[in-house]
Order: C-alpha cells, then sequence, then structure tokens
C-alpha cells in the first residue's frame, strides 16, 4: 500500500543534542508538510514544500530545519532541542499545489521526548 | 484575529445515536472544508471534504454540512459505535493555495 513512514515512531533526546527525525512517501506526491502537535493541541504546519520550493511558517523557530533531497523523503532536523520541542511531529503530503481540494495523507508521527 | 473553533474538547454519547460535532470558524472564507480522525499515538487520517457550494456531503454513515453564512461545518456519525471513538479534527485552506489549518479537535467517545 502507499503511504507515509515516519522514523522512528518514539525519539529520546538530550536537552541541545541534534536530532534529526524522517520521512518517506511512496505516495509521489509533490507536496510534503511537517507539523507539530502537542497533547490535545492542533496540529501545527512547521514548513512545507511543493516539489523543492521550500516554505518557512512565519512563527517556525531557527532552531528548525528542513531538507528534502528527493521527491520521497523528507527530514526534520532540531539543532538544538529544548524542553518545549517535546512533540509529536507528523509529516504528510498531498499530491499537487491545489492543497485545498485534496487531502493530506498523513504518516503515524514520531514522539520526541527531551531529556 | 482568525480562529478555527470545535465545539467541546469531548463528546460522550451512546452506541446507536447520532453524533453531531461542531467546527466554526472566524475571519476565514475558505472554499473547501476537510474533516479527519485522529486515533490515539496516529496520525489524523482524511474523511471528507466538502466545497462551500455543496451544502452537504455523504459517505456511509458520515455527513457533513458546510454553511458559509454562519461559517460553521457540522460533522455527523449515525448509527455511533465504539469503534467510533475518536478526535475528529476540521481543517480549512485560508486562501488561495495556503495549507489547511486546523482545529483542536473534538475528542468523541461512544459508549456501549
Amino acid at each position: 500500500d502507499a503511504m507515509v513512514i515516519q522514523n522512528p515512531r518514539y525519539q529520546v533526546t538530550q536537552f541541545g543534542k541534534p536530532v534529526t527525525l524522517s520521512c518517506s512517501q511512496t505516495l509521489n506526491h509533490n507536496v510534503m508538510y511537517w507539523y507539530q502537535q502537542k497533547s490535545s493541541q492542533a496540529p501545527k504546519l512547521l514548513f512545507h514544500y511543493y516539489d523543492k520550493d521550500f516554505n518557512n511558517e512565519a512563527d517556525t523557530p531557527d532552531n528548525f530545519q528542513s531538507r528534502r533531497p528527493n521527491t520521497s523523503f523528507c527530514f526534520l532536523d532540531i539543532r538544538s532541542p529544548g524542553l518545549g520541542d517535546a512533540a509529536m511531529y507528523l509529516c504528510a503530503t498531498s499530491k499537487d499545489s491545489d492543497v485545498r481540494n485534496q487531502p493530506q495523507h498523513f504518516g503515524d508521527g514520531t514522539r520526541l521526548s527531551i531529556l | 484575529s482568525q480562529k478555527i473553533e470545535q465545539n467541546s474538547e469531548a463528546l460522550n454519547i451512546q452506541e446507536g445515536k447520532t453524533a453531531t460535532l461542531t467546527c466554526n470558524y472566524t475571519n476565514y472564507s475558505p472554499a473547501y472544508l476537510q474533516w479527519y480522525r485522529q486515533d490515539p499515538g496516529r496520525g489524523p487520517v482524511f474523511l471528507l471534504l466538502i466545497r462551500e457550494n455543496e451544502k452537504e456531503k455523504r459517505k456511509e454513515r458520515l455527513k457533513v454540512t458546510f454553511d458559509t453564512t454562519l461559517k460553521q461545518s457540522l460533522f455527523h456519525i449515525t448509527a455511533s459505535q465504539p469503534a467510533d471513538s475518536a478526535t475528529y479534527l476540521c481543517a480549512l485552506a485560508p486562501s488561495g493555495n495556503t495549507p489547511l489549518v486546523f482545529g483542536k479537535g473534538t475528542r468523541l467517545s461512544v459508549i456501549a
């Protein structure tokens, strides 16, 4: 089945130690997204790519970076994680740039804990 | 300011009843609105998309309405089952090809 896969499902890192979360998709979708979701809150968009065109949300901290080396893979790098960065990180895709009119396909997320 | 509000954090209903969840928005004029289901520890799963000119859309036991005058969408699950217990998120795109903005969701519990 075509899908969005996130690894690892659970990640523990130390305060200030860089961490990378990964996402891959077999849907061949053009658009990829990274969201941060804290308990009982709405998913908050961090970045999205239209193909290789990177779009950063205005309130995404500089501590967060992203890379999309090819259509299938996307990475979220947190350079110096703080306690407030503990959350579920969700990767999603949509088929093309008409994003309003299409469903998003989500992975099952990576739950990040900071020690 | 722009807001998406889902009626309550939690809703408990008896099995077999109809669950009705509300999504209200302020200072948006979306042409489309979407609903997702999220189970604990999992990513959201797309359920339905409704366009501003569609008023109502159905899929099996699910029904969504969209009232652009009231700035509200209602999500109904008829003949609810314990397996319908989950958090339901509404989402809309503010304009053009701007990505979706999600509500916090309503946690539905269907009690047998």
